[in-house]
C-alpha cells in the first residue's frame, strides 16, 4: 500500500513568514511523529500524536511551531515567523501505535525548508 | 537522558567485504531497537527492528543484535554492495513518547 507522503519536498521562504508543512501517514496508523534534521545533524523529536489523546509537545523548540491532527488522518505542521535556524529537513514518521513503542515506525520523504 | 552514538561517522569499504557498524546508548531501559538507512536527500527505511525480548533479528544480507545490558548494538552486512551506500541510523525510545537516534554511520561501498 502507499506509505507515508509529505508535501511540499521542498520550500525556500524568507525570514519572517510562516509556513506549513504536510503528512499524509499510512492509513490505519495511529501513531505519528515529526522530527527535525538539521544539515550534518541527528533527528529531533518535535511532536507525537497517538489517535485522539492529547499530542506530546515536549520536543517543540518554540511557541512558533505548533501542529495539528484530526483524527488518525493527516497533519499539519506550522511554523510562524521563520527564523534561519529552522532550515532543516522535516521528517514525519507513522506507525500502527505508540504507547508501547514496539512498532515500527514508517517514515515519510521529508520537506526540506530553506529559510533565507 | 538518553544519548545514542554510533561508531565510526563514517566507513568505506571494497565490494563484498563484511562489515559491522555499531550503535551504542546509554539507558538501557529499553523496549526495542530500530535501524534505518537513509539515502541523500530522502526519508529513513526502516531495515530491522529488535524487540527488548530478542537478541538478534535477521533480514537477508543483514543481521542486527542486541545487548541491553552493556547498552549496545550491531548492524552485521555481509557481502555487501554498491547499492548498500546509505547513511544508516539507529533509535531507541525514550521514557515518553519520543525516539532518540543516533548521528549515524555514512557508508560507501566501492565497486
Amino acid at each position: 500500500g502507499a506509505g507515508v507522503s509529505q508535501s511540499p519536498s521542498n520550500k525556500v521562504t524568507e525570514k519572517g513568514k510562516d509556513v506549513e508543512l504536510r503528512c499524509d501517514p499510512i492509513s490505519g496508523h495511529t501513531a505519528l511523529y515529526w522530527y527535525r534534521q538539521r544539515l550534518g545533524q541527528g533527528l529531533e523529536f518535535l511532536i507525537y500524536f497517538q489517535g485522539n489523546s492529547a499530542p506530546d509537545k515536549s520536543g517543540l523548540p518554540s511557541d512558533r511551531f505548533s501542529a495539528e491532527r484530526t483524527g488518525e488522518s493527516v497533519s499539519t505542521l506550522t511554523i510562524q515567523r521563520t527564523q534561519q535556524e529552522d532550515s532543516a529537513v522535516y521528517l514525519c514518521a507513522s506507525s500502527l501505535a505508540g504507547g508501547s513503542l514496539t512498532y515500527e515506525q514508517y517514515f515519510g520523504p521529508g520537506t526540506r525548508l530553506t529559510v533565507t | 537522558k538518553q544519548e545514542v552514538t554510533q561508531i565510526p561517522a563514517a566507513l568505506s569499504v571494497p565490494e563484498g567485504e563484511n562489515l559491522v557498524l555499531n550503535c551504542s546508548f546509554t539507558d538501557s531501559a529499553i523496549y526495542n531497537l530500530q535501524w534505518f538507512r537513509q539515502d541523500p536527500g530522502k526519508g529513513l527505511t526502516s531495515l530491522l527492528l529488535i524487540q527488548s525480548s530478542q537478541r538478534e533479528q535477521t533480514s537477508g544480507r543483514l543481521n542486527a543484535s542486541l545487548d541491553k545490558s552493556s547498552g549496545r548494538s550491531t548492524l552485521y552486512i555481509a557481502a555487501s554492495q554498491p547499492g548498500d551506500s546509505a547513511t544508516y541510523l539507529c533509535a531507541v525510545p525514550g521514557t515518553g513518547n519520543q525516539f532518540y537516534f543516533g548521528t549515524g554511520t555514512s557508508l560507501t561501498v566501492i565497486p
